[in-house]
Parts: C-alpha cells; sequence; structure tokens
C-alpha cells in the first residue's frame, strides 16, 4: 500500500487543454512537494507547499495543499508538449520520506 | 545553488565489473540518498546517510555498497551486478532529512 496515491495514473491529451493531478493520503504531511521528470533525468523541484489550504501558482501550474493537509492536487492550464513528463508528489511525515505513485502526462501538439 | 551533480550520466557494465557512482552537492546538505528507479515509476529509496552516517539501508542486497566520505560526497560501489539492476540511479539531499530534497540528473545504468 503506497502513503501516497496518485491519479489518474496515466494522462494523454491535446494540447491547450487543462488537467488536473491528485495526491492523496490518509496521512497528515508538513509539506509535500511536487517534481517534474523527463525521461532519463533527475525529478526537478516544481514547488514546496507547507500551510494547510495554501495555493501557490507557477506561470500555467496551480498548486493547492489540503486543509488537512494530507492531499494536494496540481491544475495545468492550457497544456504545453513542453509539460510533458512524470509528476510525482512527495513529502515526509514520521521519520520518512515518501513518492506518490506517479502521473506520466504526454501532451500532444 | 540548488545543484546536484553525478557522474557518470551513463554505465554499461558486465555482471564480474566493479564500478562506482559518484554524487556531489555543495548546498550543506546533511542527508544525502541513494534512489533506484525503473520508467515511468516513482524513485526506490536505497539508502540514506545522515550526518555522513548510514541511517537507512532499505534491504538493499550487497552488491550495492554506499559510502559517504564527507558531507559534501556520496559514492556507489557496485560489484557483480545482475541484468535486473539496470535502472536509472539517483542520488539527491536535503538539509537535514524528511524535508525536500533536491535530485541530481541521474546515472542510467545497463548491466550485461
Amino acid at each position: 500500500t503506497q502513503l501516497l496515491e496518485q491519479s489518474p495514473q496515466f494522462l494523454s491529451i491535446q494540447e491547450g487543454e487543462n488537467l488536473t493531478v491528485y495526491c492523496n493520503s490518509s496521512s497528515v504531511f508538513s509539506s509535500l512537494q511536487w517534481y517534474r521528470q523527463e525521461p532519463g533525468e533527475g525529478p526537478v523541484l516544481l514547488v514546496t507547499v507547507v500551510t494547510g489550504g495554501e495555493v501557490k501558482k507557477l506561470k500555467r501550474l496551480t498548486f493547492q495543499f489540503g486543509d488537512a493537509r494530507k492531499d494536494s492536487s496540481l491544475h495545468i492550464t492550457a497544456a504545453q508538449p513542453g509539460d510533458t513528463g512524470l509528476y510525482l508528489c512527495a513529502g515526509g511525515t514520521g521519520n520518512q520520506f515518501y513518492f506518490g505513485t506517479g502521473t506520466s502526462l504526454t501532451v500532444i501538439p | 545553488d540548488t545543484e546536484v551533480t553525478q557522474t557518470p550520466k551513463h554505465l554499461v557494465m558486465g555482471m564480474t565489473n566493479k564500478k562506482s557512482l559518484k554524487c556531489e552537492q555543495h548546498m550543506g546538505h546533511r542527508a544525502m540518498y541513494w534512489y533506484k528507479q525503473k520508467a515511468k515509476k516513482p524513485p526506490e529509496l536505497m539508502f540514506v546517510y545522515s550526518y555522513e552516517k548510514l541511517s537507512i539501508n532499505e534491504s538493499v542486497p550487497s552488491r550495492f555498497s554506499p559510502e559517504c566520505p564527507n558531507s559534501s560526497l556520496l559514492n556507489l560501489h557496485l560489484h557483480a551486478l545482475q541484468p535486473e539492476d539496470s535502472a536509472l540511479y539517483l542520488c539527491a539531499s536535503s538539509q537535514f532529512g524528511r524535508e525536500t530534497q533536491y535530485f541530481g540528473p541521474g546515472t542510467r545504468l545497463l548491466v550485461l
């Protein structure tokens, strides 16, 4: 059983469409991170959310941390082919750092 | 500077070879990590070093041997690997542990 479940697992959309990726857990996290990873490269940190209810924007990407700090979402507006990659949520709780199950996004030109 | 560097970028080795992967960070982070990742899957934790001491070993086979020579460097020594060990090996660091991790570009390993 994964501590952080992401949905959907795979997503293929047309350029210009909007999408939302979810990261859910039954555990409380002190913070959650979102990473994007391209094939053969290391994950690149997009954002860290710390406060329950927090919303952060990074250009066309909007990140939200749930009020109870158990879940998070990533919304992409007007997706572009350059958004293609593996999106990973991650966070620390207890003495461990956990990764989500991952969402593989393909944006078709 | 949030850079973690890894060498080599690519590595091909036979099952009888001995090789090493190297990782370096200059952010003053005191926790460093090795992960193994298969395609389109999340990284799997292998080892954690905290203040240069091995704190977590996730039941990794002994053919993988980590080493932390100092607070900036992390090595992973490889010996007698199996083809199923072929993967992307990632190094990461964080300030103390459990918080945001910063990743290197990875070493793509192929075992023949």
